[in-house]
């Protein structure tokens, strides 16, 4: 059975830390690996990476793909408060006519003052 | 553009009873899938659509039915609600079977009591 497991489920750090969310997974038919932040509404689209090694990055944000492993890791550097949210990684996989997204539980940030 | 729409955006039913949550697109997109999310447990693929005409099942279908008669519409009707269907449904397109390219509507929460 495919599954994406996060870790950890929650984190509260001060402005200014730096963060380091994980996800591992078990997914047949692999085809990339897709990071959303969630703030009380819709996912938004983070990242998609599909290869191993080559680090995508976004301001303050990065993120990493080991295929041979099977895990990624999300990277925030001097967080702002503005960064609390929830952190989903999803797996998207190829399932035959149509490609599927298996979701992790996500990562609960809270960045305090 | 709208992007995707969902209505309503909060519900609440009684056990037994049905709806139909409206989720409409206006960016010509092929495929449209339904989502729920429960606390803990990130997204899982309800039902999901190809094109109009075209419709199949996701992880979770069990009580819920879905319909494509337009490439704009994708509905989504309980048949007779249950407790355990208490979530934040979210409808999703995207314009091909890449799904880094999917938009989520803002939506729609549902408690059946």
């Amino acid at each position: 059975e495919d599954k994406v497991v996060q870790s950890p489920l929650s984190l509260v750090v001060h402005e200014g830390d730096t963060v380091t969310l994980n996800c591992s997974y078990e997914v047949t038919n692999f085809r990339s690996l897709l990071w959303y932040k969630q703030e009380k509404k819709a996912p938004t689209f983070l990242f998609m990476l599909t290869s191993s090694g080559i680090e995508k990055k976004s301001g303050r944000l990065s993120s990493i793909l080991d295929k041979k492993e099977l895990f990624s890791i999300l990277n925030i550097t001097a967080t702002q408060t503005g960064d609390s949210a929830v952190y989903l990684c999803a797996v998207e996989a190829d399932s035959g006519g149509y490609n599927k997204l298996i979701f992790g539980a996500g990562t609960r940030l809270a960045v305090h003052p | 553009n709208a992007g995707v729409t969902q209505t309503p955006k909060f519900q609440v039913l009684k056990t037994g009873q049905s709806m139909t949550l409206q989720c409409a697109q206006d960016m010509n997109h092929e495929y449209m899938s339904w989502y729920r999310q429960d606390p803990g447990m990130g997204l899982r693929l309800i039902h999901y659509s190809v094109g109009a005409g075209i419709t199949d099942q996701g992880e979770v279908p069990n009580g819920y039915n879905v319909s494509r008669s337009t490439t704009e519409d994708f509905p989504l009707r309980l048949l007779s609600a249950a407790p355990s269907q208490t979530s934040v449904y979210f409808c999703a397109s995207s314009r091909d079977r890449g799904l880094q390219s999917q938009y989520f509507g803002p939506g729609t929460r549902l408690t059946v009591t």
